[in-house]
């Protein structure tokens, strides 16, 4: 069974540039989370979705990121502009969404794509 | 003062030694307990779940809940150099993660 995939893998840009990173999740996985590890931290989650819908982007700088997933699969996380403190590696997570919110069900993380802002 | 708090370490030990790992919490309110492995240039791995206090094994990892102190841990026996990894532990109530800073382990041959 194949796992999270994200792509691209690296980025590098200059600062105020837009950048978007593709999460294509476990198949049949109903929950989708995008996170942001800064070097040296945990993972910080910037947002939840069930399905379609976003249902946790309390943490989500909504002033330049934006994330979507359409038709409940795939997800899009954008930055527009780009700032140097966005520098990170951003990890995207599903898991299959059986909990319903009162247990926790286990997230399984892609790779990463690791964004460096020059 | 952060909800939850683990070493950064690193933390260098000889192969075949014991290892534990540890993480405090101040959220009273955390029910589930969960230990990632993290590679490099990799994402986390989930390595041990436990819910509520009490002891987990698994193979050659003891996942141990203390919520009257707050504090976990992770034991590794007879580690191996192919254990050399930042671990993580999470914690939540529902099913939003907090995470800790990950402690990086070396395991020397």
């Amino acid at each position: 069974e194949a796992g999270v995939v994200q792509s691209p893998r690296y980025k590098i840009i200059e600062k105020k540039q837009p950048v978007a990173f593709w999460c294509n999740p476990i198949s049949g996985h109903n929950t989708l989370y995008w996170y942001r590890q800064n070097l040296g931290q945990g993972p910080e989650l910037l947002i939840r979705y069930e399905n379609e819908e976003a249902v946790d982007d309390s943490q989500l700088p909504k002033d330049r990121f934006s994330a979507e997933r359409l038709k409940g699969v795939d997800s899009t996380l954008k930055i527009q502009p780009a700032e140097l403190g966005d520098s990170a590696v951003y990890l995207c997570a599903s898991s299959p969404g059986l909990a319903g919110g009162l247990g926790t069900d286990t997230q399984y993380f892609g790779p990463g794509t690791r964004l460096t802002v020059l | 003062q952060k909800e939850v708090e683990q070493d950064p370490g690193p933390l260098s030990v000889p192969e075949g030694a014991i290892v534990s790992l540890n993480c405090t919490y101040s959220n009273s309110a955390f029910q589930y307990f969960m230990w990632y492995r993290q590679y490099s240039r990799k994402g986390p791995e989930l390595l041990m779940y436990t819910y509520s206090s009490g002891n987990k094994e698994d193979g050659r990892f003891t996942a141990q809940v203390d919520k009257s102190s707050k504090y976990i841990s992770l034991f590794i026996r007879d580690s191996q150099p192919s254990d050399s990894a930042t671990y993580l532990c999470a914690m939540s109530v529902t099913d939003k993660l907090i995470f800790g800073t990950g402690t990086r382990l070396q395991v020397f041959p």
